[in-house]
């Protein structure tokens, strides 16, 4: 199994609708991210969480929310869908010394809304 | 805003050669990532380099980061086909607990 696994790996919704993406990891880290990525702006972050009671807006939350359901679970939501929300959305973990470790990815969510 | 520039945006070359790629950045630092992506996946980490090194190497990879001109660079020598792909820079500024990505280089190697 993966390190960090995202569900589901593609979707296609239409505007309006409200959508999870879901995120969950086996390396025991505190510290999740979302970042989203869009052709030629690299990634994003979305919202992040340093542990199940820690909740931060990261540079482009309007339109997301999230919820730390457990050490290892990490949702996103987008509440009413619009198709600017079109991206690759990733997930990502780091060790609680975040700043000194690398970051490990899941392989992502292709998410169309149409 | 975004932390890294990567320049150049784009880079072919041939097998065997080395590749070199460069990363602005605005602020002071704790350190500085590169990651790789592969078509569409995600993001694998592949060096760190903290703000009081100047010069890390980790297998055919070889990065170097001057604070005073906030910048980096990645070398991939003797490139491979396998290399092909996009390299992003990102930075973790002093205070902010989180990595900023640069728009990423695409590198591609031709066998």
């Amino acid at each position: 199994d993966a390190d960090v696994t995202q569900t589901p790996r593609n979707r296609i919704t239409k505007t309006g609708k409200r959508i999870m993406l879901e995120c969950s990891q086996t390396k025991g880290h505190d510290r999740m991210y979302w970042y989203r990525q869009d052709p030629g702006l690299g990634l994003r972050l979305i919202y992040y969480s340093f542990d199940v009671k820690d909740i931060n807006k990261g540079e482009i939350s309007d339109g997301y929310s999230v919820s730390r359901q457990a050490q290892a679970k990490f949702s996103l939501s987008l509440e009413s869908a619009i198709p600017n929300q079109t991206a690759l959305y990733f997930c990502a973990t780091s060790d609680y010394r975040g700043a000194n470790y690398g970051y490990t990815f899941g392989s992502g969510t292709r998410l169309t809304v149409v | 805003s975004q932390q890294g520039e990567e320049d150049p945006q784009a880079l072919s070359i041939q097998e065997g050669e080395n590749a070199t790629m460069n990363c602005s950045y605005k602020t002071s630092i704790n350190n500085l990532q590169w990651y790789r992506q592969n078509s569409g996946r995600g993001l694998v980490h592949l060096i760190l380099i903290r703000s009081n090194e100047r010069e890390k190497h980790s297998g055919r990879l070889r990065v170097t980061l001057d604070t005073s001109k906030k910048s980096s660079s990645l070398l991939i020598t003797a490139s491979r086909a396998a290399d092909t792909a996009s390299y992003f820079c990102a930075t973790d500024a002093r205070g902010n607990n989180r990595l900023a990505f640069g728009k990423g280089n695409q590198v591609v190697v031709i066998p």
